[in-house]
């Protein structure tokens, strides 16, 4: 199975300041049907089903605020929130959907400083 | 739209089984499996496997081989998760999930999830 560490397990940042959160699998995810990354991020919060913000690393899900990007590619990936407000309150996981299982990472807590 | 309704809460004892359902809507139903995923309390998010609900063809991940199994029934276009011989550190709330488009993207569309409590 391929493992995903994220990096902070929490975070806690100023309101309109940058958040950033890393996430590491333990081997390349790389879609070899479209040579793109096969890495996604969500934001989970209490009482709600995950909400899925990018995909292919990088694309931002329809509805998602510009202010969350994605980047990276094999191995390394970082989730971006460029300013953060105070409805970004969550837990944010990554996940690799290359192959099964489709492991997610442990979670990063974001809180507001 | 798509939509994804889940049954509702559940109370169970230990060594029972729980099936947990999962109503598609908005779409045609055998065009896209159905994931299952759990978290349990303080937990993070945990993949439990796949139902093709064409072929009927299920995947489960290791750590639930034996214990779970998936079904649908195509004539509601609902899709199922039985859990068996439960043990406390089940007690988790459990989602249905579904790709958003093709395959190979993730999934995007998610049941509102249910709660199973395992409790003597």
């Amino acid at each position: 199975d391929i493992v995903m560490t994220q990096s902070p397990d929490s975070l806690a940042v100023s309101l309109g300041e940058r958040a950033t959160i890393n996430c590491k699998s333990s081997q390349s995810v790389l879609y070899s049907s479209n040579n793109k990354n096969s890495l996604a991020w969500y934001q989970h919060k209490p009482g709600q089903p995950p909400k899925l913000l990018i995909y292919w690393a990088s694309t931002r899900e329809s509805g998602v605020p510009d202010r969350f990007s994605g980047s990276g590619s094999e191995t390394d990936f970082t989730l971006t929130i460029s300013s953060l407000q105070a409805e970004d309150v969550a837990v944010y996981y990554c996940q690799q959907y290359d192959s099964t299982p489709h492991t997610f990472g442990q979670g990063t807590k974001v809180e507001i400083k | 739209q798509v939509h994804l309704v889940q049954s509702g809460a559940e109370v169970k004892k230990p060594g029972a089984s729980v099936k947990v359902s999962c109503k598609a809507s908005g779409y045609t139903f055998t065009d896209y499996y159905i994931y299952w995923v759990r978290q349990a309390p303080g937990q993070g998010l945990e993949w439990m496997g796949w139902i093709n609900p064409n072929s009927d063809v299920t995947y489960y991940a290791q750590g639930y081989q034996g214990r779970v199994t998936m079904t649908r029934d195509t004539s509601i276009s609902t899709a199922y998760m039985e859990l068996s011989r439960l043990r406390s550190d089940d007690t988790a709330v459990y989602y249905c999930a579904r790709r958003i488009t093709e395959p190979g993207t993730p999934v995007g569309y998610w049941g509102q999830g249910t709660l199973v409590t395992v409790s003597s």
